[in-house]
C-alpha cells in the first residue's frame, strides 16, 4: 500500500530536549516536505527537499533541521523544542514538485512542555 | 504570486442537502487547483484536482469542482451530504509552469459540520 509513515503519532517532551519526527514514504517520490498546522493559521511549509541531498528552507524553518539521506526518509529534528513548536506536524512527498498534487502522512501532535 | 482565499471558515449543512465550499485564487499565471480533506486526527487526502484539462473535475466520494477562469474560483460540491462528509476542507493552487520548483499555496480551510 503506497504510504507516508510518520512516527511518533503523538509526543509530549520538554523544552530543550532533543527530538526527532520520522518520515518515510514508499512510492519512491523525489520531493518530500514538511508542514505544521496551527489553529487560524493554516498549513505552513517547514523544509522540503527535492531529492536526495537537496533540501531548502521552507515559510517558517526557524528552529527545524531536516535531511536526506536516502529517497524514502525525510526526518524533521528540533534540537531545542520551545513551547511555541507545540504544533501539529505533517509530512508530505510527491512524485515530482508537490504542485502535482501530494501524498500525506497521518500526523504528528507535537505538545512541548 | 499566488493566493487562496477559502469563503466561510465553517460550513454546516443538514445530511442529504448540497455541500458548497467556495474557493477562489489569484495567480498570474494559469494555475493548478486541489482540494484536499482532513478528517479528525488524520492527514490531508487529495479529494480532486484540476490541470488544465476539463473544466468540470470529479473527486473521490462524489464531490467534484468546476474551474471558472472569469471568477477565479474553484468552488468544491456534493449535492447530497452524508454525516461521513464532516471534515475539514483546504483548497490549494501551484503555478502550472513552475516546473520542478512549483509549490502548493494552501486556503485556511472550512470545517464542514454535517446534522442528522
Amino acid at each position: 500500500e503506497a504510504q507516508v509513515t510518520q512516527n511518533p503519532r503523538y509526543l509530549i517532551t520538554v523544552t530543550g530536549k532533543k527530538l526527532t519526527v520520522t518520515c518515510s514514504q514508499n512510492m519512491n517520490h523525489e520531493y518530500m516536505s514538511w508542514y505544521r498546522q496551527d489553529p487560524g493559521l493554516g498549513l505552513r511549509q517547514i523544509y522540503y527537499s527535492m531529492n536526495v541531498e537537496v533540501t531548502d528552507k521552507g515559510d517558517v524553518p526557524e528552529g527545524y533541521k531536516v535531511s536526506r539521506k536516502e529517497k524514502r526518509n525525510f526526518p524533521l529534528i528540533l534540537e531545542s523544542p520551545s513551547p511555541n513548536q507545540t504544533s501539529l506536524y505533517f509530512c508530505a512527498s510527491s512524485p515530482r514538485a508537490e504542485g502535482y498534487g501530494a501524498f500525506f502522512g497521518q500526523g504528528t501532535r507535537l505538545t512541548v512542555v | 504570486a499566488q493566493s487562496v482565499t477559502q469563503l466561510g471558515s465553517h460550513v454546516s449543512v443538514s445530511e442529504g442537502a448540497l455541500v458548497l465550499l467556495r474557493c477562489n485564487y489569484s495567480s498570474s499565471v494559469p494555475p493548478y487547483l486541489f482540494w484536499y480533506v482532513q478528517y479528525p486526527n488524520q492527514g490531508l487526502q487529495l479529494l480532486l484536482k484540476y490541470t488544465s484539462a476539463a473544466t468540470l473535475v470529479k473527486g473521490i466520494n462524489g464531490f467534484e469542482a468546476e474551474f471558472k477562469k472569469s471568477e477565479t474560483s474553484f468552488h468544491l460540491t456534493k449535492p447530497s451530504a452524508h454525516m461521513s462528509d464532516a471534515a475539514e476542507y483546504f483548497c490549494a493552487v501551484s503555478a502550472a509552469n513552475a516546473g520542478n520548483n512549483r509549490k502548493l499555496i494552501w486556503g485556511l480551510g472550512t470545517s464542514l459540520a454535517v446534522n442528522p
